[in-house]
């Protein structure tokens, strides 16, 4: 079992549509939770961090479910913009180690 | 306008050339890290450096050797490599206390032939 599990896409959506991407995770203790957004040959950038309370910022809403092992990204009124593959990140706090595991990402494509 | 950046931006090599990657930060960090992307699978981590030690080695095979002469500086030297190495070969950085929130490079595609 892959240790971040992402639906590859592509999701094709509308302008206007909301989406929404989820992502599981294998590790239990799992600490930390982000998602990154690559655009097309480009470097990936942190989109948000995600929250045990679930977050929001702006368009985007991110939430965790701990016993299920899963974490969603809610996309509202999607922009065009808003096109590109969207990368899960899980950080597992092991003792003196600090590294991050991606997701292979969801790609997303808003259409006029 | 990153705070990362890596050069060469494309490097095209022989199996048999020695070649470098070298990645630049402007950002104040103590952490940077070697991460691979091949086309359809997730970014693997290589290696990580934290106050200029190295702190994470994935497994990666000798041929590919990191180097971090100071906290803004990060190398990666390769030499017999081979083609499937091919691959975009990304830096990143991140203060301490944020390891979530990693600031990349654009990246330095690599071919091997």
């Amino acid at each position: 079992r892959k240790e971040v599990e992402q639906d590859p896409g592509p999701f094709n959506v509308p302008e206007g549509a909301t989406v929404a991407f989820n992502c599981t995770y294998s590790n239990s203790a799992s600490q930390s939770f982000f998602w990154y957004r690559q655009d097309c040959r480009k470097e990936p950038k942190l989109l948000m961090s995600v929250y045990s309370s679930g977050n929001e910022d702006g368009r985007f809403t991110a939430q965790l479910n701990r016993a299920s092992q899963y974490i969603s990204l809610l996309i509202r009124d999607s922009k065009l913009s808003d096109s590109a593959t969207y990368l899960c990140v899980v950080n597992l706090m092991d003792t003196g180690r600090r590294a991050l595991t991606f997701g292979s990402g969801t790609r997303l494509q808003v259409q006029p | 306008e990153t705070g990362v950046t890596q050069t060469p931006r494309h490097l095209v090599m022989g199996m048999t050339n020695k070649k470098s990657l070298k990645c630049e930060q402007h950002l104040g960090h103590n952490a940077m890290y070697w991460y691979k992307q091949s086309a359809k699978k997730p970014l693997e981590l290589m290696f990580v450096y934290s106050y200029e030690k190295l702190s994470i080695n994935e497994s990666v095979p000798s041929r590919f050797s990191p180097e971090c002469p100071n906290s803004s500086h990060l190398f990666l030297h390769l030499h017999t490599l081979q083609p499937e190495d091919s691959a975009l070969y990304l830096c990143a950085s991140s203060e301490g206390r944020k390891a979530g929130e990693l600031f990349f490079g654009e990246g330095s595609r690599l071919t091997v032939l």
